[in-house]
């Protein structure tokens, strides 16, 4: 099945810096990758996603990237602000009847330092 | 999000004992998913079903089952709890078209203790 790994575990960034999140997946197969945030006490929450026929999507200060080749994308935030700590998934997904059934990572504790 | 309601939201139980964690949605949506967290691990997917009639185990299925009562109820059980199923339990859910299928909507959780 499909495995999914995610670097760092942990980051710790200065408010205004920015912040970088890696995951690697082992399916080719996958066609879809979101990411979820979860503050502390809180359930995840999907805040931004690409397909495979997408190389980078942009939302504001948040973006995401793939490289199908190389089968890995990431996740970059910029201008850093304290309400971006959380806990940062990755996931993939394959599509048919797969739809639905993501694997995840195993999370980023990002900090952001006022 | 009240859409997915999952009951109850924390319990302390001792080894062998029978729980059940609950799962209801008012979302109408066909899918729905039972996912463990625990730190360091991300989140794993327990079962899932995508209809009424439909349950599929996922990566940890061993040591619980499910129920889907109705399309808007899905519920997870431990037969007999064990300390390593300590955790926090999210309920997800999504619907069933090729734009929406992969995006899930998750419940608020449920902390099990198992001592």
């Amino acid at each position: 099945g499909e495995n999914v790994e995610q670097h760092p575990s942990t980051l710790s960034v200065q408010e205004g810096d920015s912040a970088v999140i890696k995951c690697t997946y082992s399916d080719s197969a996958s066609n879809y990758f979101p990411w979820y945030k979860q503050e502390l006490g809180k359930r995840p929450q999907l805040i931004i996603d690409i397909r495979s026929n997408v190389g980078e999507k942009k939302d504001q200060r948040i973006a995401v990237t793939l490289n199908k080749t190389a089968k890995h994308f990431s996740l970059h935030i910029t201008e850093t602000q304290p309400e971006d700590s959380a806990v940062y998934f990755c996931a993939a997904s394959m599509g048919g009847t797969s739809y639905g059934k993501l694997t995840f990572g195993q999370g980023t504790i990002l900090t952001v330092h006022p | 999000d009240a859409d997915v309601t999952q009951t109850p939201r924390n319990r302390i139980t001792k080894t062998g004992k029978r729980i059940m964690l609950e799962c209801s949605q008012t979302k109408g949506h066909d899918r729905m998913y039972w996912y463990r967290q625990d730190p360091g691990l991300g989140l794993r997917l327990i079962y899932y079903s995508f209809d009424v009639k439909d349950i599929n185990k996922g990566e940890i299925s061993d040591g619980y089952s499910v129920s889907r009562q109705a399309q808007a109820k899905f519920s997870l059980s431990l037969e007999s709890a064990i300390p390593n199923q300590t955790a926090l339990y999210f309920c997800a859910t999504s619907d069933s078209s090729v734009s929406g299928a992969n995006v899930l909507t998750f419940g608020a959780g449920s902390r099990l203790t198992v001592l």
